[in-house]
């Protein structure tokens, strides 16, 4: 089974801490996602990277950056947090081309609370 | 653009009852995926069931199976013989030639014994 893994379940911060959110896929998927899920409007795409090293912004990038410096791996970075960014974000990979075969794969979720 | 709409925020449904989640996309592809995610209370979103749009027959698994409806952009999903463990949110998605997936906005289904 795919595991895609996030480093915390629960985060609390203070408005202006830079803050990470780390993801770990142990399935050698090329894409990653990060999502944002708030009430009322669903999964929103902030950014999506298909190899190491690219990203590519999603709908909601403002913000936020990522980083990918392995494969495994896809780091979303709060560069000064503020309280419209508390929400719950999901972490998700896929191969390429995502297909019928190969859906994305979900972490737990963080749920970041910024205070 | 693709967009995916769920109609329906919040369902109910008794236990052991069928059930019916809605939900129409707008693409201009020919040949794209579907899917219904589940995300349980507090729990990890699971793939729920898939469609690929140039096959005709409706997907089923188990007790879930859908209505794919190409022409008309329409893939429900229909819960039969419901438990308390479907008590959840659905999302419908869509993905088509890109890399990207388009979610709808969910609907929270609770079951009630």
């Amino acid at each position: 089974d795919v595991k895609v893994t996030q480093s915390s379940r629960y985060l609390v911060k203070r408005t202006g801490e830079k803050v990470f959110l780390e993801c770990v896929q142990d399935m050698d998927h090329e894409n990653m996602f990060w999502y944002r899920q708030d009430p009322g409007l669903g999964l929103r795409l902030i950014y999506f990277s298909y190899d190491v090293k690219m990203k590519e912004k999603g709908d909601i990038p403002e913000g936020y950056s990522v980083s990918r410096e392995k494969k495994e791996r896809f780091s979303l970075i709060l560069e000064s947090a503020s309280t419209n960014q508390t929400s719950m974000y999901l972490c998700a990979s896929s191969p390429i081309p995502s297909s019928y075969n190969s859906p994305l794969h979900f972490g737990n979720g963080t749920r970041l609370t910024v205070t | 653009a693709q967009t995916v709409t769920q109609s329906q925020p919040e369902m109910s449904v008794q236990e052991a009852e069928t059930v019916t989640l809605s939900c129409t996309y707008d693409t201009s592809e020919s040949n794209y995926y579907l899917f219904w995610y589940k995300q349980p209370p507090s729990r990890q979103m699971i793939l729920v069931i898939r469609q690929e749009a140039y096959k005709q027959q409706n997907a089923t698994e188990n007790r879930f199976s859908v209505n794919f409806q190409k022409a008309a952009k329409s893939f429900s999903l229909k819960i039969s013989d419901s438990q308390l463990g479907d008590t959840a949110m659905y999302f419908c998605a869509f993905i088509g030639t890109g890399n990207q997936f388009y979610f709808g906005t969910g609907t929270s289904l609770t079951v009630i014994p």
